[in-house]
């Protein structure tokens, strides 16, 4: 049973538009996100992340939106870059301070020129 | 800063040998590292847990015995497949936390495991 869920498993935009990626939970214990990039043969680096306290979090080109009451976090990246294409995951935190992360699955962003 | 290496990168075995990765925090000492496990189009599955010089906490499904993980040092982790099958071949990515930032682990580049 996946308890976060990213049901885009692609996306494309082009160079300078808005990327807006898409993050679902169902465990209403999380109450940390954070989302990470991959880029091929590498490991995920961290981004940017959200405290269930807050709706929004804003990091340069990086704006993370939280849901709670749906149950859902976004990612919006703009303006998209090239460079930007990558997978991106969303992970939720559980546990205090034995925590763990969880992963959805990814969404990979192609920034075309 | 906040580098954390795996060594080696990819590793071809036959069934039957143990191998060993190696997951070493390069400029910090980490407090806590992770094991996961990828497969392709998955998400990163967590194998365990291990903080330095106690035992590493595993997860529901995934066996102690076959997946040896030693955190020796503050900088260094060592997760071993023994006995390795074909159905152990995976990418497998080591994290690490330094205790600082909230909930923020720094990820090795993984290590392509291959078990034919």
């Amino acid at each position: 049973d996946q308890q976060v869920k990213q049901n885009s498993p692609s996306l494309s935009v082009q160079e300078g538009r808005i990327s807006i990626l898409n993050c679902d939970y169902t465990n209403s214990m999380f109450d940390y996100f954070l989302w990470y990039k991959k880029y091929p043969a590498e490991g995920p680096t961290f981004l940017i992340s959200i405290s269930s306290i807050k709706d929004k979090n804003e990091d340069g080109r990086f704006t993370v939106f939280l849901n709670k009451s749906a149950k859902h976090l976004s990612l919006h990246i703009v303006p998209s870059q090239p460079g930007d294409s990558a997978v991106y995951f969303c992970a939720a935190v559980s546990g205090g301070s034995n925590y763990k992360l969880t992963f959805g699955k990814g969404t990979l962003l192609t920034v075309n020129p | 800063g906040a580098v954390v290496s795996q060594h080696p990168s990819r590793v071809i075995c036959k069934s039957g040998t143990s191998v060993k990765i190696e997951c070493r925090s390069l400029d910090f000492q980490a407090t806590t590292m992770f094991w996961y496990r990828q497969f392709p189009k998955q998400s990163l599955m967590l194998m365990a847990t291990s903080n330095e010089g106690s035992k590493a906490t595993y997860e529901q499904g995934v066996e102690k015995d076959k997946f040896l993980i030693n955190h020796a040092s503050l900088t260094l982790s060592t997760l071993t497949v023994t006995s390795a099958h074909p159905e152990d071949s995976s990418f497998y990515i080591c994290s690490a936390d330094s205790g600082v930032n909230s909930y923020e682990q720094y990820f090795g580049p993984g290590t392509r495991l291959t078990v034919t």
